[in-house]
């Protein structure tokens, strides 16, 4: 079945620091990629997604490329600030089946 | 409604009552999930929604644990004899429209049992 793996938390960075969150995945079919974002008490937010291999789907400074030759949804922000402090979601979705999720990865940013 | 919305935010309960979450999709979404969020984890599926199909309930832990959906909208997941391990977050999702991979979450419902 399908799988959505990424990195273990937490990620701790200093304020304006570059940042990276990997995640791999497996699946039979074509399924689009998806980033969620949860703050504190909060429940999921959509944060970007891409739909097809080489697109990159971009939101408040975050990046992530759909990159089928290596199964990978890696997310990146160049400088990042406290107020991202949150726990991140990788997931995929076919249409009609369950969207899968990674296990979250916690970030803080410290001042 | 403009979202999906969930009720009641916070729930606690004796062990071995049992209670009732209600989930109030984006209107006209045709699919509608629920997941727990333990602790420190991440989400775990519990059941699946479309239409008028039959639910997948493939996620359901235990037969304490059973879904409905009315009308094809509202759901209510219920839990009865509620037990210490019960206690988590449960999140509701509903998806549709135009892009039916998208998944448009509640605030969720934090159940404690003590």
């Amino acid at each position: 079945g399908d799988s959505v793996t990424q990195m273990e938390g937490p990620v701790t960075l200093s304020e304006e620091a570059f940042l990276t969150i990997n995640c791999t995945y497996t699946a039979t079919g074509y399924p689009s990629l998806f980033w969620y974002v949860q703050y504190p008490g909060e429940g999921l937010q959509l944060l970007l997604k891409a739909t097809k291999a080489d697109d990159k789907g971009s939101n408040k400074g975050f990046e992530a490329t759909y990159r089928k030759e290596t199964t990978s949804f890696h997310l990146e922000k160049g400088s990042v600030q406290v107020s991202d402090s949150a726990v991140y979601f990788c997931a995929l979705s076919d249409p009609g089946y369950i969207p899968t999720f990674g296990r979250g990865t916690s970030l803080i940013v410290h001042p | 409604g403009a979202g999906v919305s969930q009720s009641p935010s916070n729930k606690v309960t004796e062990k071995g009552k049992d209670v009732e979450l209600r989930c109030d999709p984006i209107s006209g979404h045709t699919a509608l999930y629920w997941y727990r969020q333990s602790l420190g984890q991440g989400l775990e599926f519990l059941i699946y929604f479309q239409g008028n199909s039959a639910p997948d309930k493939s996620g359901l832990p235990s037969d304490r644990f059973s879904a409905e959906r009315t009308g094809g909208s509202v759901s209510t997941l219920t839990i009865q004899r509620t037990q210490q391990e019960d206690s988590a977050v449960y999140l509701c999702a509903s998806s549709g429209g135009q892009d039916y991979t998208e998944a448009f979450f509640g605030q969720g419902t934090r159940l404690t049992v003590v």
